[in-house]
């Protein structure tokens, strides 16, 4: 069964530095999708980044980036130039091919400091 | 519809009640999930939907839960005789097709409280 594991229960980052936010994942399936989602106060859920199995570069949109280390099972999420807006829940998940419900890891809490 | 849909958004009943919550996918989504997110905790998943396949239902947390999935759209989350331990914010989440390439959207969940 697929396993996603994030260690940091709670991250706290000065404004405008860069953060990252671990990931590891457990799956036997070549063929997998990885995936961050924000969820602010407000509940709902953002989707942020995704990153393939295959994929040869690392995952970038804006001020997300994704450290994927295939061999070492991880996707770590990258935020630079934190924002206060930023603060939220942070969660990671895994889909695979073969097995295609969308499992999450426990999250992470990220605090913007001023 | 622009997203994706549910009601109600917040659910008070009674213990050993029956409730039923509805989740609307964005049109053209084949796979939809559900997910359990108690209080400040992670997102436990429960079941998920592909097409006309048999779902998944290895997170249901006991016999209480069924869902069903009508037309490949409109889905149903009951839970019988409600215990106050089932008191969570219920998320649904759609996604274009089957594949682990693409990501799934969440609607504002249904926030269920059990008193």
């Amino acid at each position: 069964a697929q396993k996603i594991t994030q260690t940091q229960p709670g991250m706290f980052v000065q404004e405008k530095e860069a953060v990252t936010l671990d990931c590891t994942y457990d799956t036997s399936d070549p063929s997998y999708g990885l995936f961050w989602y924000k969820q602010p106060s407000s509940g709902e859920m953002i989707f942020l980044i995704y990153q393939g199995s295959y994929d040869q570069q690392n995952a970038t949109e804006g001020r997300y980036s994704l450290n994927f280390q295939k061999a070492r099972k991880s996707a770590n999420l990258v935020i630079s130039a934190s924002q206060l807006g930023d603060s939220a829940m942070y969660f990671c998940a895994m889909r695979e091919v073969n097995n295609n419900d969308m499992r999450f890891g426990a999250g992470t809490r990220l605090t913007v400091k001023p | 519809g622009a997203g994706v849909s549910q009601s109600p958004s917040n659910k008070v009943t009674e213990k050993g009640k029956d409730v039923e919550l509805r989740c609307d996918p964005i049109s053209g989504h084949t796979a939809l999930y559900w997910y359990r997110q108690s209080l400040g905790q992670g997102l436990e998943f429960l079941i998920y939907f592909q097409g006309n396949s048999a779902p998944d239902k290895s997170g249901l947390p006991s016999d209480r839960f069924s869902a069903e999935r009508t037309g490949g759209s409109v889905s149903t989350l009951t839970i019988q005789r409600t215990q106050q331990e089932d008191s969570a914010v219920y998320l649904c989440a759609s996604s274009l097709r089957q594949g682990a390439w693409t990501e799934a959207f969440f609607g504002q969940g249904t926030r269920l409280t059990v008193v």
